[in-house]
C-alpha cells in the first residue's frame, strides 16, 4: 500500500517553455501533497504543501507565480514550472500524506528530472 | 544550527556488517521519527516509522529513537550490496507540521 506515482518521470524542454509535473497517490487519499526539489548530493528542499481544495502554502524563497500548484482532488496535485529556464533543472519529488488517522508519514513518488535547455 | 544533523558521509562496509546511522535534533516538540532509503535517481522509501521514544524492529532494520538525548538511530544488520544508499532521516512534531530532513548519509555495502 501507499504508493505514489509521479509522471513524467523525466522531461527535457526548451528554455521559456512551461512543464507541468504529476503526483498521484494510487491507493489512498492524500489529504496533504507536498512538492520538493533535489539537486545532486543534497537533501530534500521543501516547495510547498498543498491541501486538496485549498491554494498551496509556498516556502519562503519560493517563488509561486513561477511554481504553480493545483490539488484538485485527493489523489491528484500538479505542479507547472511556468517559463522554464535552465537555472529551474532538478530533480522534483511529490509526497503525500493520508488522513491524521494514519499518522505523521510522507510517502514520496519516484521523482521527475527536468532538464530545462 | 540546523534543526537536525546528519553525518553526510560517505561510509563503507564490508557486506554482513552492523550498521550504525545517526540523527541529532534541537527541536525538543519533534515527536515522529522517520527513516528513508533513497536509492540514486529515485524517491524516497520509507523504512521505518516510529513514535516518541523506544525501539522498532523491522527485518533487518531497526530504529532508535531517545528523545531525552534528542538522538535517533537506524541499525543495519547482515548488510548487503543492495542497502547500499543514502539513508535520510525525517521528523516531525505532528499536527500535520511538514518532515524536518537531515542531510542524508550514503552508505555502500561492499562484497
Amino acid at each position: 500500500g501507499a504508493v505514489v506515482s509521479q509522471h513524467p518521470s523525466w522531461v527535457i524542454c526548451k528554455s521559456g517553455t512551461s512543464v507541468k509535473i504529476e503526483c498521484r497517490s494510487l491507493d489512498f487519499q492524500a489529504t496533504t501533497m507536498f512538492w520538493y526539489r533535489q539537486f545532486p548530493k543534497q537533501s530534500l528542499m521543501l516547495m510547498a504543501t498543498s491541501n486538496e481544495g485549498s491554494k498551496a502554502t509556498y516556502e519562503q524563497g519560493v517563488e509561486k507565480d513561477k511554481f504553480l500548484i493545483n490539488h484538485a482532488s485527493l489523489t491528484l496535485s500538479t505542479l507547472t514550472v511556468t517559463s522554464a529556464h535552465p537555472e529551474d533543472s532538478s530533480f522534483y519529488i511529490c509526497s503525500a500524506r493520508g488522513l491524521a488517522a494514519f499518522g505523521e508519514t510522507q510517502y514520496f513518488g519516484p521523482g521527475t528530472r527536468l532538464l530545462v535547455l | 544550527q540546523k534543526e537536525v544533523e546528519q553525518d553526510p558521509g560517505p561510509l563503507s562496509v564490508p557486506e554482513g556488517a552492523i550498521v550504525s546511522l545517526n540523527c541529532t535534533y534541537s527541536n525538543s516538540a519533534f515527536q515522529y521519527f522517520m527513516w528513508y532509503r533513497q536509492y540514486s535517481r529515485k524517491g524516497p522509501e520509507l523504512l521505518m516509522y516510529t513514535y516518541s521514544s523506544g525501539n522498532k524492529e523491522d527485518g533487518r532494520f531497526t530504529a532508535q529513537v531517545d528523545k531525552s538525548s534528542k538522538y535517533i538511530s537506524l541499525f543495519i544488520r547482515d548488510s548487503q550490496p543492495s542497502d547500499s544508499a543514502t539513508y535520510l532521516c525525517a521528523m516531525s512534531a505532528g499536527g500535520g507540521n511538514k518532515l524536518t530532513f537531515g542531510t542524508g548519509t550514503q552508505l555502500k555495502v561492499e562484497l
